[in-house]
């Protein structure tokens, strides 16, 4: 089966950095999701990751490495709109199309 | 975001009655998925439909019942619910479903059983 595990909650302040980790149990792999999902609204996309290393985007940065099982979400600069949930999914071998999504990590910014 | 459009955004019903859930997307996508969210658990994977074949069933109860007549429309329809299905539905679509571009997602339907 897929076993995919985040920390439930993260607190931080406005203009701070927060690392939000994830890791992972996959039959096979082929990608790693990160979502962002604001209360009553659609997750959206925010990053894709299928090599090790470092993907940056603006303030977002995203990290994997596949030996460990693991990645991470930087977030960088904090802002008050960055409450959210963050949904780790993973994709597994390419004949198997279905994601499997962590149950979310809830951060909360603080002024 | 307008690519994928759900409707109602929220639903109350009984537990003997019959509703649907549409969504919609606008991205030229062929595949489609529901999801169902609840508090604290990961997203569960539904149905998927692949140029518009099921092809993905996720052992879920006879009392949803999927329909995809297009490649741009999704159904869910509801009868005899529990209340244990009260939860977010999820609607999302992909270039198609082994491709890694990303899903794009609907608002949800905040589905409540009485």
């Amino acid at each position: 089966g897929q076993n995919i595990d985040q920390p439930t909650e993260m607190t931080a302040t406005e203009g701070a950095i927060v690392q939000i980790n994830c890791t992972y149990q996959t039959s096979g792999f082929n990608g790693l999701f990160w979502y962002q999902q604001h209360a009553g609204e659609a997750p959206t996309f925010l990053s894709y990751n299928v090599l090790d290393g470092l993907e940056e985007k603006g303030r977002f940065s995203s990290f994997l490495s596949r030996s460990k099982g693991y990645s991470y979400l930087l977030l960088k600069e904090l802002q008050m709109k960055d409450s959210a949930s963050y949904l780790c999914a993973v994709k597994g071998s390419f004949n198997d199309y279905k994601l499997s999504f962590g149950a979310g990590t809830t951060v909360t910014v603080r002024a | 975001e307008t690519g994928v459009t759900q409707t109602p955004r929220h639903l109350v019903m009984g537990m003997t009655n019959k509703k649907s859930l549409k969504c919609e997307q606008h991205l030229g996508h062929n595949a489609m998925y529901w999801y169902k969210q609840s508090a604290k658990k990961p997203l569960e994977l539904m149905f998927v439909y692949n140029f518009k074949e099921q092809t993905e069933n996720n052992s879920v109860p006879s009392r949803f019942s999927p329909e995809c007549p297009n490649s741009s429309h999704l159904f869910l329809h509801l009868h005899t619910l529990q209340p244990e299905d009260s939860a977010l539905y999820l609607c999302a679509s992909s270039q198609d479903q082994n491709s890694n571009q990303p899903q794009h997602f609907g608002d949800g339907t905040r589905l409540s059983i009485l």
